[in-house]
């Protein structure tokens, strides 16, 4: 079966740092392009960026560039979204996804992580 | 920056047909995928590449795309189908991906 399995929620302070992670299974990880899409309570979906595990080739929505890094280790078939310093405004459900074609950078996404709540709050 | 624009909600009686659209300038030459969101849940691939059903999506829904506007059709809605509807796409030069604001669908 192909899945990917999100971190559990977090609950951090304003200024700590946080990595969460997007395990993928049942397919080859490296081929994919995989996506990170933010969901604050109540709002609607907003794309972030995406990343190629295969060569780590990433593309950020201008609002994210600088405010996120998303990274991957293909060796566990897993990538990361992480934070240096948090705002209570990153306060979101974050959810991981795999776009539907193989290499395909410019596609929809198909499998859906069960996403990763942050609550960033003093 | 590039903008989806989708209606805030859509109400049908169950067996109608819902239609949820989704205007965006790039739409003639970008393909539309459509995500069904059910409350406290990820969403779900229900339609991509304009018109295309992922395996296991039921045929009342369907998708089409005209000019600058995608649309998704439910046919014979269901009480099962309410959840938020979003369009994604991209513009035209393919580098800016979004979603539309997406769409509240009732069916009661």
């Amino acid at each position: 079966e192909v899945q990917l399995v999100q971190s559990g929620a977090e609950v951090k302070k304003p200024g700590e740092s946080l990595k969460i992670s997007c395990k993928g299974s049942g397919y080859r990880f490296t081929r994919y392009w995989i996506g990170w899409v933010r969901q604050m309570p109540g709002k609607g979906l907003e794309w972030m960026g995406i990343i190629y595990p295969g060569d780590s080739d990433s593309r950020y929505r201008p609002s994210f560039q600088g405010q996120v890094t998303i990274s991957a280790d293909k060796s566990i078939s897993t990538a990361y979204m992480q934070w240096s310093s948090l705002k209570a405004s990153d306060t979101a459900m974050y959810y991981c996804a795999r776009h539907i074609g193989e290499q395909q950078i410019h596609d929809g996404f198909d499998i859906w992580g069960q996403g990763t709540m942050v609550t960033v709050s003093s | 920056s590039y903008e989806l624009t989708q209606p805030p909600s859509v109400s049908v009686s169950p067996g109608q047909t819902a239609r949820i659209t989704c205007s965006g300038d790039a739409l003639p030459k970008k393909y539309a995928y459509w995500y069904q969101q059910k409350s406290g849940q990820a969403p779900v691939l229900v339609i991509y590449e304009d018109s295309k059903r992922p395996s296991g999506i039921p045929e009342r829904f369907s998708g089409s795309s005209s000019g600058t506007m995608a649309t998704l059709t439910i046919s014979g809605a269901q009480v099962k189908d309410e959840a938020d509807y979003y369009c994604y796409s991209t513009d035209s030069s393919g580098n800016h991906r979004v979603f539309g604001g997406g769409t509240k669908l009732t069916v009661l």
